[in-house]
């Protein structure tokens, strides 16, 4: 069965470095996306990708994020200067695109990378 | 603010029997909505989703819509232990919106 791969799964990093999470999307899919979660918190969306740019933004996907696929296969996360408040399990999803009308596709969700800023 | 709500829980439920889920959402444009099921640790896995008011069934789940109420539940039947996790309820606003607006979340445990 296809699925949404994430690496690394743990990634423990200093405040104020940089950090790129990556992620491989199911092949036939053409909407990717980053969501994270704070421990004990909701699944917060960041940010989708269709067509080689941001579709679509959160507040909290402000101007230390930025998202890339680099090449046919990866989309990767930067986060430029990394805070202590970035600590969260950063999930990676994808899906088809949107139907019409009553038509509705699910995203899928990889096994996240845990990101540890100390 | 668009918010989606669920009651944290946790809910206990026998082994065998209905364990019922509840979410309500704050924006009457929402048209899909989802649920996602998420073991400690793991990412979300999608169960179900849901667009148009009534049931719908899937196994042993049953995914409840009325948008009059703005109210989406989830029924799941003869429980197993193997149930036990969090349920996350997800709400898009528009068909073609690709934000997943999620709840917080439900511990529902399965007791033997």
């Amino acid at each position: 069965e296809p699925e949404v791969t994430q690496t690394p799964s743990h990634q423990v990093t200093q405040m104020g470095q940089e950090v790129i999470l990556r992620c491989v999307p199911i092949s036939n899919h053409l909407y990717f996306y980053w969501y994270r979660q704070i421990l004990g918190q909701k699944v917060e969306f960041l940010v989708s990708f269709y067509n080689n740019e941001i579709s679509e933004k959160s507040e909290i996907f402000d101007d230390q994020f930025s998202v890339e696929r680099p090449d046919g296969s990866n989309f990767t996360l930067k986060i430029r200067s990394t805070k202590l408040e970035d600590s969260a399990m950063y999930f990676c999803a994808s899906s088809t695109t949107p139907g019409a009308q009553q038509q509705d596709t699910e995203a899928f969700f990889g096994q996240g990378t845990r990101l540890t800023v100390v | 603010q668009k918010e989606v709500e669920q009651n944290s829980g946790p809910l206990s439920v026998p082994e065998g029997a209905i364990a019922s889920l509840n979410c309500t959402y704050s924006d009457r444009g929402s048209q899909s909505f989802f649920w996602y099921r998420q073991y400690s640790g793991k990412s979300p896995e999608l169960i179900m989703f849901i667009y148009s008011n009534g049931d719908k069934e899937d196994g042993r789940f049953t995914a409840q819509l009325n948008k009059a109420s703005q109210y989406v539940s989830l029924l799941i039947r003869d429980s197993q232990p193997s149930d036990s996790a969090t349920y996350l309820c997800a709400v898009k606003l528009m068909w073609r919106a690709q934000k997943l607006v999620f709840g917080q979340g439900t511990r529902l445990t399965i007791n033997p």
